[in-house]
């Protein structure tokens, strides 16, 4: 089975730019999480759906930050603009819910750097 | 707000060399607790989940254990390829939502 497909995996964008990062959750689960991880603070969950719907994204630094989730198989992670201190890696994960014990499974990250 | 709190930060430890991982917990009821491995340059990847005190669950060199308040993760007999990163996270038991909140983790390095 396919993975959690995360794109792009490297971005260099420079201040003040857009920033789009892609994912395709694994089939079939119903929960999509955008994670954020840098050294100072880990892993910081940004925001969360369930069957497409925002449920959670207090974790959303602030309005430069968007989500959508417009299918059950996409979601977009939106920056405008961008800054400096929004270079981390951001990983996509998904989950099926209580039917699998609640695990997610995360993409490999997109590794985002603004200069 | 749940919190996990992992110790040490860093582990150095030669081959054969056995021993644990500690991580703390306060979360408002216990859905879950996952332990997942992260390579460098890669997404965490997913090792146990325990629900109850006193449960323990074993892979390879790797045995997770449960009590109220933590979660050990020992390491018996490491080998280098099980250096990474491990990372602890806490599922709340709370209506449907299944967000996990991570602690910072603990690097694991085996050598020779």
């Amino acid at each position: 089975d396919a993975g959690v497909i995360q794109s792009p995996r490297h971005e260099v964008t420079e201040m003040g730019q857009e920033v789009t990062l892609r994912c395709k959750p694994i089939s079939g689960h119903n929960s999509l999480f955008w994670y954020r991880q840098t050294m100072m603070r880990g892993l910081e969950l940004l925001i969360y759906f369930n069957n497409n719907v925002p449920i959670d994204d207090s974790g959303m630094p602030e309005d430069r930050f968007s989500a959508k989730m417009p299918n059950a198989s996409f979601s977009t992670l939106k920056i405008q603009p961008s800054e400096p201190r929004d270079s981390a890696v951001y990983f996509c994960a998904s989950g099926r819910g209580a039917s699998s014990g609640n695990t997610i499974y995360f993409g490999e990250g997109s590794w985002l750097t603004v200069v | 707000e749940d919190q996990v709190t992992q110790s040490p930060e860093a582990l150095r430890l030669q081959e054969g060399e056995s021993s644990s991982l500690n991580c703390s917990y306060t979360v408002s009821g216990l859905r879950g607790l996952f332990w997942y491995r992260q390579d460098p340059g890669k997404g965490p990847e997913f090792l146990f989940t325990l629900y109850s005190a006193g449960e323990e669950k074993e892979k390879e060199r790797l045995k997770a254990t449960l009590t109220k308040k933590e979660s050990f993760l020992h390491i018996t007999a490491p080998k280098p390829e099980d250096s990474a990163t491990y990372l602890c996270a806490v599922q709340a038991n709370t209506g449907t939502a299944s967000k996990l909140t991570f602690g910072t983790g603990t690097r694991l390095q085996v050598t020779l």
